[in-house]
């Protein structure tokens, strides 16, 4: 089975310029979270979706980030603009409920390293 | 405060022995999960193993196991027969309430097993 797919797996880009960050949850998950790790701040929630519906954004630093999930196989993270201080990386994860407890656990993609300069 | 706590920064254990992760835990919420997760130098994040509030045993996957104390809030994790391969950072994660809420995180912990 295909596990979780983000892309890009790396990032360079300029301060001020448009990032979009890219998710595929694993096929039938309802649930898909983006994170955020950094060394100063460890890994932290950002937004996350239930079928395809925003549940809390409280995460989200400030309005130049914004999420979308316009279909259950597909959620972009977009900074504009991008900022120094962005530079972290950035995990997207997906879980669904099942009867069995152990079946929400989240699992992760490989990440997208951002740096912005 | 913090929600999960991980005092050790950094452990070093000796192949093929056995190593204890600490985690202790805050929550008010009577039905919670814990989850570890193994982060390897590449970067990707492999969950390891979980333990639900309400189990009544300590949850094992192989070499992993997971020392649960409910009424001191800890979930400490316990690698067996350690490998080179184990050498990761370790994070100890909570979700709060019942169902698909976000995780919260530990500040990690490095694990180096020598030779």
């Amino acid at each position: 089975d295909a596990g979780v797919i983000q892309s890009p797996r790396h990032e360079v880009t300029e301060m001020g310029q448009e990032v979009t960050l890219r998710c595929k949850p694993i096929s039938g998950h309802d649930y898909l979270f983006w994170y955020r790790q950094t060394m100063m701040r460890g890994l932290e929630l950002l937004i996350y979706f239930n079928n395809n519906v925003p549940i809390d954004d409280s995460g989200m630093p400030e309005d130049r980030f914004s999420a979308k999930m316009p279909n259950a196989s597909f959620s972009t993270l977009k900074i504009q603009p991008s900022e120094p201080r962005d530079s972290a990386v950035y995990f997207c994860a997906s879980s669904s409920i099942g009867t069995i407890s152990s079946t929400d656990t989240q699992y992760f993609g490989p990440g997208t390293r951002l740096t912005v300069l | 405060a913090q929600k999960i706590t991980q005092t050790q920064p950094g452990m070093f254990v000796q192949e093929k022995e056995a190593v204890t992760l600490d985690c202790t835990y805050d929550t008010s919420d009577p039905s919670y999960g814990l989850f570890w997760y193994k982060q390897p130098s590449s970067g990707e994040m492999i969950f390891l193993i979980y333990q639900g509030s309400y189990d009544q045993q300590n949850a094992t996957e192989g070499r992993y196991s997971l020392n649960f104390q409910k009424a001191r809030k800890s979930a400490n994790l316990v690698i067996s027969a350690s490998q080179l391969g184990d050498s990761a950072m370790y994070f100890c994660a909570m979700r709060e309430g019942s169902g698909n809420t976000p995780l919260v995180f530990g500040k990690g912990t490095r694990l180096s097993v020598i030779a």
